[in-house]
C-alpha cells in the first residue's frame, strides 16, 4: 500500500487533456514538494515535474502541475501515443524521514 | 551534463549481501544540497525508495529495510555504494541511483539501473 494515492489506471484519446491526481497527507505533500516521474515500459524513470510545478529542460509544455493543500495532480494536454507509459508522484515525509511514492498510474493513449 | 551508472551484481543468492556502486559526473558531493538516493523497482511493480546520502553524510533509510541498508560515499571519486544484507528473493528488483540537488526532495535525476535477482 502506498503512503501516496493514485488512480492505478488512465486513458484518453490523441489531443484530449487529461489529468492525474494524487494524495497524500499534511506531512509529505502538504508540508513539502511534489514531483512527477514518467516510465516508459522499460526504460529508467524521467523527471517530469519538480518543487510541485517546475519542469526540466525538454520537459515538454504540455506537461504541467500543481498542489493544493495534501493533494496534487498532473495535466497533460495535447494527449500524444508517445505519452503512454506509467506516471508516479513522490515526495519527501517528515513522519517516515524519506521520499513517499504513490502506486503509479498507468496512461493509455486509445 | 549529468551521467549516472550503477555497477554491481546481476545475480545473488539468498542471505548475501548486495553491494552497489553508483558513479556518476555533472553533479558533485561536494556540492551543498547535493544528495544520492536508492529506488528500486520490483518487476512490475511501483517505485520504492530505499535510501538517501547527502553532501554533509547525513544519511536517511527507509524506515521498513533501515537494519539491512548502508549508503557510504567517495566524494573524490564521485561514488556513493550501497549495501543490503540478508537478501531475500523478494528482494529482486531493478535498482536505480537518483541523485537530488536538495535536501528533503525527491530525485531529479536517474541512472539507467540495474537489475538484481536474487535466486540461489
Amino acid at each position: 500500500q502506498s503512503v501516496l494515492t493514485q488512480p492505478p489506471s488512465a486513458s484518453g484519446t490523441p489531443g484530449q487533456r487529461l489529468t492525474i491526481s494524487c494524495s497524500g497527507g499534511s506531512s509529505n505533500i502538504g508540508s513539502n514538494t511534489v514531483s512527477w516521474f514518467q516510465q516508459v515500459p522499460g526504460t529508467a524513470p524521467k523527471t517530469l515535474i519538480y518543487s510541485n510545478n517546475q519542469r526540466p529542460s525538454g520537459v515538454p509544455d504540455r506537461f504541467s502541475a500543481s498542489k493544493s493543500g495534501t493533494s496534487a495532480s498532473l495535466a497533460i494536454s495535447g494527449l500524444q501515443s508517445e505519452d503512454e507509459g506509467d506516471y508516479y508522484c513522490a515526495a519527501w515525509d517528515d513522519s517516515l524521514n524519506g521520499v513517499v511514492f504513490g502506486g503509479g498510474t498507468k496512461l493509455t493513449v486509445l | 551534463q549529468i551521467t549516472l551508472k550503477e555497477s554491481g551484481p546481476t545475480l545473488v543468492k539468498p542471505r548475501q549481501t548486495l553491494t552497489l556502486t553508483c558513479t556518476f559526473s555533472g553533479v558533485s558531493m561536494s556540492t551543498r544540497g547535493v544528495g544520492v538516493g536508492w529506488i528500486r523497482q520490483p518487476p512490475g511493480k511501483a517505485l520504492e525508495w530505499l535510501a538517501v546520502i547527502y553532501w554533509n553524510d547525513d544519511k536517511r533509510y527507509s524506515p521498513s529495510l533501515k537494519n539491512r541498508l548502508t549508503v557510504t560515499k567517495d566524494t573524490s571519486n564521485n561514488q556513493v555504494v550501497f549495501t543490503m544484507t540478508n537478501m531475500d528473493p523478494e528482494d529482486t528488483a531493478t535498482y536505480y541511483c537518483a541523485p537530488s540537488t536538495d535536501i528533503w526532495v525527491p530525485p531529479r535525476y536517474w541512472g539507467q539501473g540495474t537489475l538484481v535477482t536474487v535466486s540461489s
